[in-house]
């Protein structure tokens, strides 16, 4: 069965350093999103993406944030300068697109750790 | 205020009972409804989607009232392996695809033998 797939499955980083995290979608999938879950609190999304842009961003997306998808297969979100409260959980799904076909699928996320 | 608001539980119960969970959700202009569950440090896993008409599938029962802006789920002879968070899910359509989820803060659930 096709899956998401993320990494690294843990990433510990120091305080004020970037990280890019990484995911694989779905190969035919066209729309793709970052959700993050701080422990014990909900999914909140990020940011969606679609045709090389994006198309809609939460609030929490602010400009130390951005998404790339820098080749044919990979789905980048990069965090510029990490702050300690950006320690969560951090999700990729994808979506095949077309009203009946819209289920995001999640990967297995990665663990970030800012220390 | 929330988006999406479930009763975060936790709901015990033994091998072989029925549980139901509730969701409301405040968006009126949602319309794509969904139940994921979510183990622990896991990632959400599409559960079912939930219709208008409501929809079965084996021993789980989903249910939308759209009026009162209501979500349920029934879980018919549980089994240990339901133990789980359940999320309750809603998102607008936006044109060929879904818009952003919004996820409730979910239900526990622990089934004991």
């Amino acid at each position: 069965e096709p899956e998401v797939t993320q990494t690294p499955s843990h990433q510990v980083t120091q305080m004020g350093q970037e990280v890019i995290l990484r995911c694989v979608p779905i190969s035919n999938h066209l729309y793709f999103y970052w959700y993050r879950q701080i422990l014990g609190q909900k999914v909140e999304f990020l940011v969606s993406f679609y045709n090389n842009e994006i198309s809609e961003k939460s609030e929490i997306f602010d400009d130390q944030f951005s998404v790339e998808r820098p080749d044919g297969s990979n789905f980048t979100l990069k965090i510029r300068s990490t702050k300690l409260e950006d320690s969560a959980m951090y999700f990729c799904a994808s979506s095949e697109g077309g009203i009946a076909k819209n289920i995001q699928y999640f990967g297995a996320g990665t663990r970030l750790s800012v220390l | 205020r929330k988006e999406v608001e479930q009763d975060p539980g936790p709901f015990n119960v033994p091998e072989g009972a029925t549980v139901a969970f509730n969701c409301t959700y405040s968006n009126s202009a949602s319309q794509s409804f969904f139940w994921y569950r979510q183990d622990c440090r896991k990632e959400p896993k599409l559960l079912m989607s939930v219709y208008s008409s409501g929809n079965e599938d084996g021993r789980f029962t989903a249910q939308l009232n759209r009026a009162s802006q209501y979500i349920s789920l029934l879980i018919r002879d549980s089994k240990l392996s339901d133990s789980a968070t359940y999320l309750c899910v809603v998102a607008p359509d936006r044109g060929s695809t879904l818009g952003r989820l919004y996820f409730g803060r979910g239900t526990q659930l622990t089934v004991w033998p």
